[in-house]
C-alpha cells in the first residue's frame, strides 16, 4: 500500500534538545495529522492540520501544514524522556476519509 | 470523549483456527471504522474500511474471504481472521470515525495476534 516518506527514520537526542521531523508526499492532501505510538498500543492523535500553511501548537509540539499541501513538519521543543516513541504523520484526501500513514520516526531521548 | 475499545489485546491461536477481534466505540456512534495491520517496526497499513450496515471495502491485496469484517451496529465492528496461519501474526488496530467529527479519528489499543 501507499506510504508517505517520513524522515528521519530514527533519532537519538539528549533530554532538553529540540526535535524536528517531516513528512513528504507526491500527492496533495487536505488534512495532515500527527500521531504518537507507544509500544504495543494504538496511535494517539497529537495535532490535526486542516489548512495549507496552518501552524498549530499543542504544548511543546508544533506542526505545520506545508503550503504545497504535499508536506508537513512536526517540532518538539525541550524534549523529555516521555517523548520516547514512534511518531507517524498521516495524510487524508478529501472525500475518502482514509489515512495514508508515513513510515514513522522512532525517537529516543537520553536523560 | 471519543474512546475506542479493542478486544482482545493479545491472542495466541493455533494454525488453521479462526480469531475474532472486536472494536467498539464507547461514547460515540461510529459511522465508519477502519482496520489496520502493523508488522514489527513498520507503519500502519490500511486493510479495509467498514461502514455500518454495508459491506466493507478492502484495500488492494487484502483477501476479503480471509479477513471478514462485520459492522453490524454503530458502535461495533469485528474483524475475523479465518484459517489463520503464522504469516497472519501481526498487530491489528482499528480506528473509528463518528458523525460530525473531523479527521482526527480515535484508534483502539490494538490486538497482538500470534499464530502458532
Amino acid at each position: 500500500g501507499q506510504q508517505l516518506n517520513q524522515s528521519p527514520q530514527s533519532m537519538f537526542i539528549q533530554e532538553g534538545e529540540d526535535v524536528s521531523m517531516n513528512c513528504t508526499s507526491s500527492s496533495i492532501f487536505n488534512t495532515w495529522l500527527w500521531y504518537k505510538q507507544d509500544p504495543g498500543e494504538g496511535p494517539v492523535l497529537l495535532i490535526a492540520l486542516y489548512k495549507a500553511g496552518e501552524l498549530t501548537s499543542n504544548g511543546r509540539l508544533t506542526a505545520q501544514f506545508g503550503i504545497t499541501r504535499k508536506d508537513s513538519f512536526l517540532n518538539i521543543s525541550a524534549s523529555i524522556p516521555s517523548d520516547v516513541g514512534i511518531y507517524f504523520c498521516a495524510g487524508v484526501s478529501s472525500g475518502t476519509y482514509k489515512y495514508i500513514f508515513g513510515t514513522g520516526t522512532r525517537l529516543k531521548v537520553l536523560a | 470523549g471519543a474512546v475506542v475499545s479493542q478486544h482482545p489485546s493479545r491472542v495466541i491461536c493455533k494454525s488453521g483456527t479462526s480469531v475474532k477481534i472486536e472494536c467498539r466505540s464507547l461514547d460515540f456512534q461510529a459511522t465508519t471504522m477502519f482496520w489496520y495491520r502493523q508488522f514489527p517496526k513498520q507503519s500502519l497499513m490500511l486493510m479495509a474500511t467498514s461502514n455500518e450496515g454495508s459491506k466493507a471495502t478492502y484495500e488492494q491485496g487484502v483477501e476479503k474471504d480471509k479477513f471478514l469484517i462485520n459492522h453490524a451496529s454503530l458502535t461495533l465492528s469485528t474483524l475475523t481472521v479465518t484459517s489463520a496461519h503464522p504469516e497472519d501474526s501481526s498487530f491489528y488496530i482499528c480506528s473509528a470515525r463518528g458523525t460530525g467529527v473531523g479527521y482526527g479519528y480515535t484508534f483502539g489499543s490494538g490486538t497482538r495476534l500470534t499464530v502458532v
